[in-house]
């Protein structure tokens, strides 16, 4: 079926360091693909999303390119910031199944 | 804002004891979703309903039930619950199907339920 594989945690950076969080996917068709992240103590809420091959999401100083020939969506972030510290979770929308399918998350800690 | 919301944020139940978790949505979506959260294992999917009276089986419906009577409103009962339960559960609401790309998930902020 399909499924979404993401970089196990926890990744540990220092302030304004490069960030990158990688997450490739399986998919029947042509899925669009999603990051989601959450902060301590709430629930998920959606980062960029991307539809196409060679569409790039972007938010908050953090983006991803969809790219097809390698199955990727990695999430990349130039200088990261403590307030970023939080699960981030890859996800694809399947229409084999019609549901969203998640990552296992990659936890990241951004140290002052 | 969409907003999910869910009724408790930590409970303490005992085994056996038949447990409501509660969620509301204000934004009149057509879809609402019930998903536990475990370390390593990621979000998944217990129950969702795309209509009011209407549910499908997620991947884990084992030992759960839900309940839409209402459309804004999303129940998830233990009948009996057990250790293996304890767990983050999380509500989400969507205005289309999860193959439409234009309706991503909104999520509440979770029900941490530690069962003794």
């Amino acid at each position: 079926g399909d499924s979404v594989t993401q970089m196990e945690g926890p990744v540990t950076l220092s302030e304004e360091a490069f960030l990158t969080i990688n997450c490739t996917y399986t998919a029947t068709g042509y899925p669009s693909l999603f990051w989601y992240v959450q902060y301590p103590g709430e629930g998920l809420q959606l980062l960029l999303k991307a539809t196409k091959a060679d569409d790039k999401g972007s938010n908050k100083g953090f983006e991803a390119t969809y790219r097809k020939e390698t199955t990727s969506f990695h999430l990349e972030k130039g200088s990261v910031q403590v307030s970023d510290s939080a699960v981030y979770f890859c996800a694809l929308s399947s229409y084999r199944d019609d549901k969203i399918i998640f990552g296992k998350g990659t936890r990241l800690h951004i140290l002052p | 804002d969409v907003k999910v919301t869910q009724s408790s944020r930590y409970l303490v139940k005992r085994t056996g004891e038949k447990v409501f978790l509660e969620c509301v949505q204000d934004m009149d979506h057509e879809n609402m979703f019930w998903y536990r959260q475990d370390p390593g294992l990621g979000l998944r999917l217990i129950y969702f309903s795309y209509d009011v009276k209407m549910k499908e089986k997620g991947d884990i419906p084992e030992g759960y039930s839900v309940s839409r009577e209402k459309k804004e409103r999303f129940s998830l009962i233990l009948e009996s619950a057990s250790t293996s339960q304890t767990s983050m559960y999380l509500c989400a609401s969507s205005l289309g199907t999860a193959s439409s790309y234009n309706s991503p998930l909104h999520f509440g902020n979770g029900t941490r339920l530690t069962v003794t």
